[in-house]
């Protein structure tokens, strides 16, 4: 499968739990984003990350979320201390590197955060 | 703070009809529009992309861009019950913003 994998697909957490999600760009993309979609809501976006480095976390909320895209391995988007506002469904997408156009970006799965 | 508005529905339109759906945005320094189709449950799935004024015809969709008036549209044609699902309009102004997306618009086509 060549296209954007994320996992885990769903993930269930208590309160003041640690949430990890997971995510490998499509081979030969090197940009990863996190959007996140709130039940009824639209998809907000939240981190732009190339590799080892943070482009754009304008719409990262100032605590407890954090990502990173290193060098091996995949995209992590970690959420600490876990409420239940933080309920949704969290992509992931990537895109090739950049024209002089706003590239084209190609989403995976999802992952479904439901916090008890 | 750039904006992407859609009307959020539902449009309901019969089978085979044309449905229209609508999209308006505030960055004027926007250059790149897309439309993606999400069913419930499901990911975004890109449908089309248009970058220049006009119409840009792919199969049954026809994405229509207007940079002066700050909007674009997506045109279904020949509607199918398939094609039930939101449709969500998004915008960038350069290769390295992110994407802003509207809140979809919900098409439902009764068979």
């Amino acid at each position: 499968n060549a296209g954007v994998m994320q996992n885990p697909r769903h993930l269930v957490r208590r309160r003041g739990q640690e949430a990890r999600l997971r995510c490998s760009p499509m081979k030969g993309h090197s940009h990863v984003y996190w959007y996140r979609q709130l039940p009824e809501e639209g998809l907000k976006f939240m981190v732009y990350l190339q590799k080892e480095n943070i482009i754009d976390e304008s719409g990262m909320p100032k605590e407890r979320f954090s990502a990173e895209f290193p060098k091996e391995g995949p995209s992590i988007l970690r959420i600490q201390q876990v409420v239940r506002g933080d309920s949704a469904a969290y992509f992931c997408a990537s895109s090739p590197t950049t024209s002089g156009f706003g590239n084209t970006i190609y989403f995976g799965e999802g992952s479904w955060l439901t916090v008890v | 703070q750039k904006e992407v508005e859609q009307n959020s529905g539902p449009l309901s339109v019969p089978e085979g009809a044309i449905a229209s759906l609508n999209c308006t945005y505030s960055d004027r320094g926007s250059q790149s529009f897309f439309w993606y189709r999400q069913y419930s449950g499901k990911s975004p799935e890109l449908i089309m992309s248009i970058y220049s004024n006009g119409d840009k015809e792919d199969g049954r969709f026809t994405a229509q861009l207007n940079k002066a008036s700050q909007y674009v549209s997506l045109l279904i044609r020949d509607s199918q019950p398939s094609d039930s699902a939101t449709y969500l309009c998004a915008v960038t102004s350069s290769g390295n913003t992110p994407l802003v997306f509207g809140k979809g618009t919900r098409l439902s086509v009764i068979a």
